[in-house]
Parts: C-alpha cells; structure tokens; sequence
C-alpha cells in the first residue's frame, strides 16, 4: 500500500544551525504535501505545505522542496532556535478513490541546543 | 486551533468497558478524520467521515466505531474488542474531500487501561 518514509529519526543541531528532514512517497499520484509540527503532548500544528504544482515555498526560516520525479520532499529550518525543539511529521495525501487522506510519516525528533 | 474541541482530556478504561471519546468542530468543516499515536510512530487514521451520515475505515478500524449525525461532531467509541487501547487519540477535520486540504488538529484525548 502506499506509505510516506521519513528520515531522519531524530536529529540534533546547535542552535543557529541549519535541520533537514527527508520524506519520500509511494504514490505517484499524490500531489499535497503537508508538514505538522508536534510539541510534547500538544496537537500538530501544520507548518508549511507544498502542492505538486511547485517545487519550493518558503516562509520565512522554513521551506520545503519537492522532486515530484525522485518522490521526495524535504523540509529545511534554517537558523535554529530553541522552541524549534519538536516532532515534525511529513504527510502525502491519498489520491486514487480517497480524496483527502493523508499519509504520515514516522516523524522526526528535533532538538535545537542552545 | 480552537475550532476543535476533543474531550475528555485524559480517560482510563476498565477490562470490558466501551469508552467515547468526544470531538466537536465549528469550522464548518466537512471532512473529519480520527488517528491513534503511540510513542515513536507517526499518525494511523481510524476512521474517516467526508460527509454527515457516513463514514469509512482507516487503516487500523478494528475494535472501534464511529458516528455522523451531525456535521460538527463525531464521536469515536473504543469497544472492549480493542485489546490494546492505550495511546494518544487526535481527531481533525478539513474543508472536504477535495484533494489537498490541510488537516487541523484538536488536543486530543489520552487514553490508558485502568
């Protein structure tokens, strides 16, 4: 079935660095591209977002960029901050025959060190 | 976001019982989804409703059930047939079906065997 890998597990940064966290899908078919971030027994909270139309978006110290042909996408922090410190899970929607569901990944621990 | 209410907070679950978890939204939303975390995986979809009056299964439906009747709410019950019910519940809802809607998350219940 089809299924989103995410890597790394965990990562961690000083802060004022850069974080990268890979994502890749299964279904060629997907075309919505969410990223949530989850603090420690809170909800996710979406991020940033990406369609298949586009290859970049960026706001502000986050973008994420997707190779539609390769199937990846990744997210990029850059200048690192101590409350970048959470779980960030990448998603892909379900196409054929179910329109609006999402897959997610494992997820990724972040922590930013001061 | 605000405009999801998921309750109670924490609930424990005697051997045998039923126990429902609550989820209300009032952002007119079509299209509502329940996950189940647990520690060290990403978000598995139980079950999913894109209209009022009907649902489908997710990825992991055994041992629960839903509810429709209303478009703000539905209700996910966790039976005694769900032999391993402690984890993290988030219920969230989108705009429709439509194909890359972003997911908003309520604060979700955690659930644990008395």
């Amino acid at each position: 079935g089809e299924n989103v890998e995410q890597h790394p597990s965990t990562l961690s940064v000083q802060e004022g660095d850069s974080a990268v966290i890979k994502c890749t899908y299964s279904d060629s078919a997907s075309n919505y591209f969410p990223w949530y971030k989850q603090e420690l027994g809170k909800r996710p909270q979406l991020i940033i977002d990406i369609r298949s139309n586009v290859g970049e978006k960026k706001d502000q110290r986050i973008a994420v960029t997707l190779n539609k042909t390769a199937k990846h996408f990744s997210l990029h922090i850059t200048e690192t901050q101590p409350e970048d410190s959470a779980v960030y899970f990448c998603a892909a929607n379900r196409v054929r025959n179910q329109g609006g569901k999402l897959i997610f990944g494992q997820g990724t621990e972040l922590s930013v060190k001061p | 976001d605000g405009g999801i209410t998921q309750s109670p907070k924490y609930l424990f679950r005697k051997e045998g019982q039923n126990v429902t978890l609550s989820c209300e939204q009032n952002l007119n939303h079509d299209a509502m989804y329940w996950y189940r975390q647990d520690p060290g995986q990403g978000l598995r979809l139980i079950y999913y409703s894109q209209i009022v009056n009907d649902f489908q299964k997710g990825d992991i439906a055994e041992g629960y059930s839903v509810s429709r009747e209303k478009k703000e709410s539905f209700p996910l019950t966790v039976t005694s047939a769900q032999k391993n019910p402690t984890a993290f519940y988030l219920c969230a809802s989108s705009m429709g079906p439509k194909l890359g809607q972003p997911q908003h998350f309520g604060d979700g219940t955690r659930l644990s065997i008395l």
